[in-house]
């Protein structure tokens, strides 16, 4: 079955530093990839995607490319802000699991200022 | 995207009480609902899918009598949580897609109590 795996945190930064978080998965067939963003006392919001190996998705200065020959999905950000404190999911979803999400386990990122 | 709202925010309920979670889907033709759990620091667990006007499939695991889905409307599905018990206390969440679009969107969560 899918199956998605992400570096745990809590990882904790200091403003403007660079942000990398690790996401590996596994799938039959070519999944559709993304990244889910939950802010405190809140609900998930998409950040990005990605539908075939190659593509490079990008929102809000965060960025991830999907690698199809690692299976890998990382998430990365150049300069992060304490407005970036949240809790980061990675997920896919593919047609083999009749289109539903599977997510990883949530990776919690604190910025200081 | 669509904007999704929940009601209530957060619940307190009494051990072997019903609590009924609604989800609104407030722009946008919501063909497919899920609800989703999610424990303190977990990861969301899909509980179950429903489409507009038809019966909700549920995940293996999941208690479809004590977990009551309606989804009767293309902007409204609501989860009871029948006779519900402390092991019910969670952060039940929401989401949304459609014909035109397979991106999901999720409601805000509810916290359910059980005391």
């Amino acid at each position: 079955g899918n199956s998605v795996t992400q570096m745990e945190g809590p990882v904790t930064l200091s403003e403007e530093a660079f942000l990398t978080i690790n996401c590996t998965y596994t799938a039959t067939g070519y999944p559709s990839l993304f990244w889910y963003v939950q802010y405190p006392g809140e609900g998930l919001q998409l950040l990005l995607k990605a539908t075939k190996a190659d593509d490079k998705g990008s929102n809000k200065g965060f960025e991830a490319t999907y690698r199809k020959e690692t299976t890998s999905f990382h998430l990365e950000k150049g300069s992060v802000q304490v407005s970036d404190s949240a809790v980061y999911f990675c997920a896919l979803k593919n047609k083999a699991a009749g289109n539903k999400l599977t997510f990883g386990g949530g990776t919690r990122v604190l910025v200081k200022p | 995207g669509a904007v999704v709202s929940q009601h209530p925010s957060w619940v307190i309920c009494k051990s072997g009480t019903s609590v009924k979670i609604e989800c609104r889907s407030l722009d946008f033709q919501a063909t497919t609902m899920f609800w989703y759990r999610q424990f303190p620091k977990q990861s969301l667990m899909l509980m179950a899918t429903s489409n507009e006007g038809s019966k909700a499939t549920y995940e293996q695991g999941v208690e479809k009598d004590k977990f009551l889905i309606n989804h009767a409307s293309l902007t409204l599905s609501t989860l009871t949580v029948t006779s519900a018990h402390p092991e019910d206390s969670s952060f039940y969440i929401c989401s949304v897609t459609g014909t035109s679009t397979d991106t999901q969107y999720f409601g805000p969560g509810t916290r359910l109590t059980v005391l």
